[in-house]
């Protein structure tokens, strides 16, 4: 079946700039969550979410950054005011289960954003 | 979370087998040892997991010793393709990110 998708592949965007990555997580998976890498270093945790709601957003660096899943499904990380350090690719995974579950992550190829 | 400790990078011959080591002394009785991988230019893999128990299935087998402090990855035979990153995590038990470390970079060399 259908992986985990994710729109743009590569985003160019000017420092100061709005952004939002899409993610299509994989059918049936109730569990959303979305991780940045940086160059030579392994994802760095952002947000989850469980149904609609962030369940744990302590990844979030700063409030310029913002996630939603409106719908239980499709979610959307936001950036405002983006800054050259914001330059990473942004990586999101779905997964069945919550709690103490331990269901494996699948993961989309992820976003490419650079802020120029 | 535990941390792990992993080799920065191996290098493996074609067809041979692939054995990456992870130390987590400081594993909790709840806590699963998970391994992924990450190819270049793609999104993490998952590869197997186990909590105290031996465990194998069509991509790998892992190890993890009595003490549960440390855990060996084996690829049986490994083939160009397994050329990636590899990483050990000790999965948070009571929530659901996974926290990477800088994992192990296996070349597999022909």
């Amino acid at each position: 079946g259908a992986g985990v998708s994710q729109t743009p592949s590569n985003k160019v965007t000017e420092k100061g700039k709005y952004v939002e990555l899409r993610c299509d997580p994989i059918s049936g998976h109730t569990a959303l969550y979305w991780y940045r890498q940086s160059l030579g270093q392994g994802p760095e945790f952002l947000i989850y979410f469980q149904g609609t709601g962030a369940a744990d957003d302590s990844g979030l660096p700063n409030d310029r950054f913002f996630a939603v899943r409106p719908e239980g499904s499709v979610s959307t990380l936001k950036i405002q005011r983006t800054e050259r350090g914001d330059s990473a690719v942004y990586l999101c995974a779905s997964s069945f289960g919550q709690g103490e579950g331990n269901y494996e992550q699948y993961f989309g190829p992820g976003t490419r954003l650079t802020v120029t | 979370d535990a941390k792990t400790t992993q080799p920065t990078s191996m290098d493996c011959a074609e067809g041979r087998a692939a054995n990456l080591p992870c130390n987590h002394s400081t594993i909790s009785g709840n806590e699963y040892v998970y391994w992924y991988r990450q190819i270049h230019s793609q999104g993490p893999q998952y590869i197997i997991h186990g909590l105290k128990n031996n465990e194998t299935n069509e991509m790998a087998s892992l190890i993890i010793t009595e003490d549960r402090k440390s855990s060996t990855l084996i690829l049986p035979h490994a083939t160009l393709r397994d050329t990636a990153v590899y990483y050990c995590i000790v999965r948070v038990p009571y929530g659901n990110k996974l926290v990477f470390g800088a994992g192990t970079i296996l070349r597999v060399k022909s």
